[in-house]
């Protein structure tokens, strides 16, 4: 069983849209959550940042982890063809080397 | 501020061959991390450099790969000799503390024919 798991899709909606992406992970001793967003050909660029429980906003995204369920998810509101890339989510325990999830390929459709 | 810079961004050898990727850190990031994805995988760690010393090297694949920071600037990732397996997509980060984000360089395209 992987530590990380994620949907690698591909998740394809219109413009406008809510989408919502999602991870779930095995080890209670993840302490940091992080997304990544990686465009094709480019390296994986932080989105979001957080180490609790509870939703995180920035603009169009907000972060939300479920310590207890081990589970974590990214909405993108307003969603649009700029944000088609995939996007992946990231654990840390205390070792600082990062866990990735496979990454879900997203694409909005103008 | 430069971002995390790596070369090349593209390289083709044959099995058998020694091929040297390099990555620059961002300026004033003691931590550097190498990851790699190899295709249709998840993208996995390597090892994590604090200044010039290895903190972690449990993700190194085998003894053919070599990773170096003299000086504990820019690291030099050398695989000798390649494997058609090694084939992937490697990955450099740095974070100027530990728990801090890790920001990645575009990273090096590695085929072996």
């Amino acid at each position: 069983q992987k530590e990380v798991e994620q949907d690698p899709g591909p998740l394809s909606v219109p413009e406008g849209a809510i989408v919502s992406l999602n991870c779930t992970y095995s080890n209670s001793a993840f302490q940091y959550f992080m997304w990544y967003r990686q465009y094709s050909r480019k390296g994986p660029e932080l989105l979001m940042y957080t180490y609790s429980s509870g939703n995180k906003e920035d603009g169009r995204f907000t972060a939300q982890v479920d310590k207890s369920s081990k589970y974590i998810s990214l909405f993108i509101r307003d969603s649009q063809p700029s944000d088609s890339a995939t996007y992946l989510c990231a654990l840390i325990q205390g070792a600082q080397k990062l866990v990735f999830g496979q990454g879900t390929r997203l694409t909005i459709n103008p | 501020e430069a971002g995390v810079t790596q070369f090349p961004s593209h390289s083709v050898i044959e099995k058998g061959q020694t091929v040297t990727l390099r990555c620059d850190p961002i300026s004033g990031h003691d931590n550097l991390y190498w990851y790699r994805r190899v295709m249709g995988k998840e993208i996995k760690f390597l090892l994590h450099f604090v200044k010039e010393s290895k903190q972690d090297e449990s993700g190194m694949p085998n003894n053919r790969f070599l990773a170096e920071r003299t000086g504990g600037t820019y690291s030099t990732l050398k695989v000798q000799p390649a494997e058609l397996e090694d084939s992937g997509v490697y990955f450099c980060a740095s974070s100027q503390v530990g728990d801090q984000p890790q920001h990645f360089g575009d990273g090096t395209r590695l085929s072996i024919l």
